[in-house]
């Protein structure tokens, strides 16, 4: 079963550019999650997609959205790009339902780098 | 909110010893606390969680052990060995979806 897949994996964008960032879950997988990781924060949630929709959402500025496809593949977007928004960008997916505990399958991640 | 804090954020610890990772929540909502480790290079991968209702878990030479009361749980690697360098991450929620992590501590094994 082939596992999370984000892409790409590493790009250089300018500040003030744009960027989207792609994840294809497990297949069977409808639970999608974005964090964003950075030296010494931690995994920082961004937003959850659970069936196109976006059940859950952090506290990051607007610059930052998403989406989910109906085949469960997810995008998420930076506008306008800060020197701050590099980050290691990690996917993750579940199979569980709106109440449910469960696994996290994280990918490995879009390393971007703003300049 | 639900707030986790992790320490240490570095550890360094000798081939054969133990390793204690500690974390505190606030919300004493969260019912769900697992453990994540992750390799250079890769994302994080799951090894060990555990449910308010049970005070202790073990698999292997790993246990986490939760403390509802004080609101801390922490994660006990006996036995090290090199490949368990790697950055581990705690989490508290109520489910998958909506976990808070911690910081992360940098784990590292010497021989």
């Amino acid at each position: 079963k082939a596992g999370v897949t984000q892409t790409p994996r590493y790009l250089i964008k300018t500040r003030g550019q744009q960027v989207t960032l792609s994840c294809s879950p497990i297949s069977g997988h409808r639970s999608v999650s974005w964090y964003q990781q950075t030296p010494g924060q931690g995994l920082q949630f961004l937003f959850e997609y659970f069936s196109e929709t976006q059940r859950n959402k952090g506290n990051f500025p607007g610059r930052f959205s998403g989406r989910q496809f109906s085949n469960s593949r997810s995008e998420m977007n930076v506008s306008t790009l800060e020197l701050g928004d590099s980050a290691l960008y990690l996917c993750a997916s579940t199979s569980t339902g709106t109440s449910d505990t469960g696994e996290l399958f994280f990918g490995e991640g879009s390393r971007l780098t703003v300049l | 909110g639900e707030n986790v804090e992790q320490h240490p954020s570095t550890l360094s610890v000798q081939e054969g010893d133990s390793a204690v990772i500690k974390c505190t929540y606030s919300d004493s909502a969260s019912n769900y606390f697992p453990w994540y480790k992750q390799e250079l290079g890769k994302g994080p991968q799951l090894i060990i969680d555990i449910r308010s209702n049970v005070g202790e878990k073990k698999d292997q030479r790993i246990a986490v052990t939760l403390n509802k009361t004080a609101k801390h749980f922490s994660l006990h690697i006996t036995e090290t060995q090199p490949e368990d360098s790697a950055v581990y991450f705690c989490a508290a929620g109520g489910r998958a979806q909506k976990l808070v992590f911690g910081q992360g501590t940098r784990l590292t094994i010497n021989p």
